[in-house]
């Protein structure tokens, strides 16, 4: 079945523990995004990745990490995690033909 | 720069009643446009999109798009409203179609019997 996988699914952290949401699909996708989900404001890209080795910010980077080691994997990366960074997290994939397959969602609480 | 103008956060509609979902966009360029719909709990699911071919768009669970240039808008319908249709629904467009897109606010959509 093709599909985004995300985890963990739910993650309840402190102020600066560092913190890694693992995306992986397996349609062999290119491109791959991650986007933070906030109540009113919509989803906004945070990084997305073109291909292996391949990164780029979106709208909004701070923050955040990412590394495109092999091409299902986009871990998203939080070094220093603070309370406006709890959020709902969206990784996406898609080729250039298509369009974007989500996946499950990471919903993140930062104390 | 691109951006996506939904009208109305929460829109109510009785069962069996006509459900439109507006949605206003700004491109510089011809877009890409595209209707999502998140479900509580769960990630986004393509409803429809529209990539410059017809500009009257059919999707899944028997909704439509009208891509209108003159008026920038990408307005979703649905004739009947089922139960099923309380969800999120979220306006998107894109330059290239697969990769950025540009989410609208989102609005809720609640059907009452």
């Amino acid at each position: 079945e093709a599909q985004v996988t995300q985890n963990p699914r739910y993650l309840i952290t402190v102020t600066g523990k560092k913190l890694t949401v693992t995306c992986s699909q397996n349609m062999n996708h290119e491109y791959m995004s991650w986007y933070r989900q906030d109540p009113g404001l919509g989803l906004r890209q945070i990084y997305y990745s073109m291909n292996v080795e391949v990164t780029d910010k979106g709208d909004v980077p701070e923050g955040y990490k990412v590394s495109r080691k092999e091409k299902r994997n986009f871990p998203l990366i939080l070094e220093s995690p603070s309370p406006n960074q709890t959020s709902l997290y969206f990784c996406a994939s898609s080729t250039n033909q298509e369009t974007q397959y989500f996946g499950p969602g990471t919903r993140l609480l930062v104390l | 720069a691109q951006s996506v103008t939904q009208l109305g956060s929460h829109v109510s509609v009785s069962e069996g009643a006509l459900v439109l979902l507006r949605c206003n966009y700004s491109s510089s360029v011809p877009p890409y446009l595209f209707w999502y719909v998140q479900y509580p709990n769960q990630g986004l699911q393509l409803l429809l999109k529209y990539t410059s071919a017809a500009t009257l768009v059919k999707g899944i669970n028997g909704f439509e798009a009208e891509f209108k240039k003159s008026e920038t808008s990408f307005h979703l319908t649905k004739p009947s409203a089922h139960m099923s249709d309380a969800a999120e629904y979220f306006c998107a467009v894109s330059l290239d179609g697969y990769n950025k897109l540009i989410f609208g606010a989102g609005t809720r959509l609640a059907v009452h019997p």
